[in-house]
């Protein structure tokens, strides 16, 4: 069974700071989706990364895909109130493509 | 482009109720995909189709949950005898095409609730 592991579960920064949230696993993945989810809300994709080592930068959000590709990491810059949500890593591939999801890092940005 | 739509977007029912969830994916894409998502998890896989057949049902919890694709586009997800723990939310997602590495695409939920 591939299992996704996030950390920090929760994290309430102040408006400007820095933040890094990691998502790891033993198993290999194919691919390494990076979502966000608002309250009683679908999860809504950022990004795909695909090749070990690969980065990844979204305006102020950098991804990075491990060089195993069994883990990722995403680093939030000068954060923003905008910016709180759940944050969801989910691993690719398999036989039926299914994603498997951490169970997410909840993040609050507080002015 | 439209989205991926899921309705209703909350349905509430009675412990022992037939319930008939939809998702229309995005058009074109012949990967479809139900998770069910309970509070503070990440969503779990139930189903995957691709085209009109169920590809993989190996997440389905019980024969109570039960899903359909019959024209390849629109899928029904139906759950028979509701219990109260199928209370969660329940997403919908397609990509373009089945792979490992095809980014999938999720629909706003349906928030069931069962009393």
């Amino acid at each position: 069974t591939q299992l996704l592991e996030q950390s920090p579960q929760f994290l309430s920064i102040q408006e400007g700071e820095n933040l890094t949230v990691y998502c790891n696993s033993s198993s290999v993945f194919s691919s390494l989706q990076w979502y966000r989810q608002e309250p009683g809300e679908g999860p809504v994709l950022l990004v795909t990364v695909v090749t070990g080592g690969e980065v990844k930068k979204l305006k102020r959000l950098t991804f990075q895909f491990g060089d195993a590709r069994k883990d990722s990491s995403l680093h939030i810059t000068a954060a923003q109130p905008g910016d709180t949500g759940l944050y969801l890593c989910a691993g690719g591939g398999g036989s039926n493509y299914k994603l498997t999801f951490g169970k997410g890092t909840l993040l609050t940005v507080n002015p | 482009g439209a989205g991926v739509s899921q309705t209703p977007s909350n349905k509430v029912t009675e412990k022992g109720k037939y319930v008939e969830l939809r998702c229309d994916p995005i058009s074109g894409h012949t990967a479809l995909y139900w998770y069910r998502q309970s509070l503070g998890q990440g969503p779990e896989f139930l189903i995957y189709f691709q085209g009109t057949g169920a590809a993989d049902d190996s997440g389905l919890p019980n024969d109570r949950f039960f899903a359909v694709r019959p024209e390849g586009s629109v899928s029904t997800l139906k759950i028979q005898r509701t219990e109260r723990g199928d209370s969660a939310m329940y997403l919908c997602a397609s990509s373009l095409w089945a792979s490992g590495r095809a980014e999938q695409y999720f629909g706003p939920g349906t928030r069931l609730t069962v009393t």
